[in-house]
Parts: structure tokens; sequence; C-alpha cells
């Protein structure tokens, strides 16, 4: 089975302090990995992905994170966190299936960012 | 920026009334995907299709459930006979297709079954 879980169901940070929001895969093969925010009521928006290559990639609205293979994981980070990047945050792998490559999401992480 | 659009945004039904929510993928995108997410819960994964048919389908996808390209522009999901646990929202996603490209999401169909 292939999958991937987010162990946090709430992060609490201040303004201004550094934030990760973690995130561990299960997959055969290559792992293909993205992480989406959800603010309330829209949609989910891409802010970054790992195909192949550096395992540091930056996204939008200054996040990071970072593939550690040993680890399985792909923990999202951000150095200065801001009021604004309070959301839902959730890390997704593709499975490849006939080309189909079906995002499966995680249960996401609700990030407060207190002011 | 091109966006994949979803209407309505919200939508009230009867238990056992039939529904579509419908969908406008990003133009030159190949693959479209339906996903749900029930309050409070994971982000589900539906259905996608691609080249006018099914390419894959979860176990939540069953009968009840119809998607469909009509016009080579919007992209639907019928849900036949809705039941309370069909109330979620409903996202369309939709993909470029060439590689391990990201999806893009719609902002949702807020289904309220009563």
């Amino acid at each position: 089975a292939q999958s991937v879980a987010q162990p946090e169901d709430q992060v609490n940070v201040a303004e201004g302090n550094p934030l990760t929001v973690k995130c561990t895969y299960s997959v055969s093969g290559n792992p293909y990995l993205f992480w989406y925010v959800q603010y309330p009521n829209r949609g989910l928006q891409f802010l970054l992905k790992y195909i192949t290559g550096d395992n540091l990639v930056k996204g939008s609205y200054g996040f990071e994170a970072e593939f550690n293979k040993s680890q399985t994981s792909f923990h999202q980070k951000k150095p200065s966190a801001l009021v604004s990047d309070s959301a839902l945050y959730f890390c997704a792998v593709i499975l490849s299936s006939g080309g189909s490559y079906i995002p499966t999401f995680g249960r996401g992480t609700s990030l407060i960012v207190h002011p | 920026e091109p966006e994949v659009t979803q209407t309505p945004s919200h939508q009230v039904t009867q238990m056992g009334q039939e529904v579509i929510l419908r969908c406008v993928p990003i133009s030159n995108h190949l693959y479209f995907y339906w996903y749900r997410q029930i309050l409070g819960q994971k982000v589900e994964f539906l259905v996608s299709f691609y080249n006018n048919e099914i390419s894959e389908k979860s176990e939540i996808f069953d009968d009840q459930f119809s998607v469909e390209r009509p016009d080579g522009s919007n992209f639907t999901l019928k849900i036949r006979s809705t039941k309370l646990e069909d109330s979620a929202m409903y996202f369309c996603a939709s993909r470029v297709g060439q590689g391990v490209t990201e999806a893009f999401f719609g902002q949702g169909t807020r289904l309220t079954v009563v």
C-alpha cells in the first residue's frame, strides 16, 4: 500500500518563529511528493513538490521542504511564521498507475500561528 | 492565471435526489479528478478521468456516481440518488499530464444532503 501520514493534527507556533509541518510516506519505488495548503472555504493550493534532484525544494510563500529518503519523510518548513500562514496543510504522494498519477493525501495538519 | 472553476459553490438537496456538480478544468489539461472532503476529515480520491474514460476509481465511487465530459470543456460528477453521508465538499482537479505534474484544484462545491 502507498500512503502518506501527517502525525500532527495541529501545530501551534508564535509569529516570527520557525515552523515545521511533518509528513512521512510509504511507497514502493520512487515517491513523488507534494504539499498543498487549504484556507477556510477554499480549494487546495499547490505549494511545492519533490520529483527528483535536490532534496531541498522551495515553494510558494517562503515554504520549503526536505526530502529524506532514509527517514521516508518530507517535512515542510518555514524560517519565520506569519499569522497569515494559518491554514490546513496537506501532504500528498503520487501513485503511478497507468499514467494517471493519482495524488493521495494525508489527513492534513492545521497550522495556527499566534500573533 | 488559469484556474479550475466549479459550480455551484453550495448545493442543498433532498435525500434521494440526483445532483450534478460541474467543473471546468484548465483548458490544456488532460487528466481530471474528483475528490471529496467530509467535514473535518481527509481529502479522499473518488475518480480520475483521461481520454474520455475513467482511468481509476476508488471504493467510494460506486454505481451511484458517474462522470462525464459532455462537451470537451465541462467535467461533471453526477450522484444519482443522494444519501445523507454524501454531504461533503467536492473538489475537481486537473493536471497537464506531461510527466509528474501537480494537480490544480477548484474551490469546491459544498453538497448538503437533507
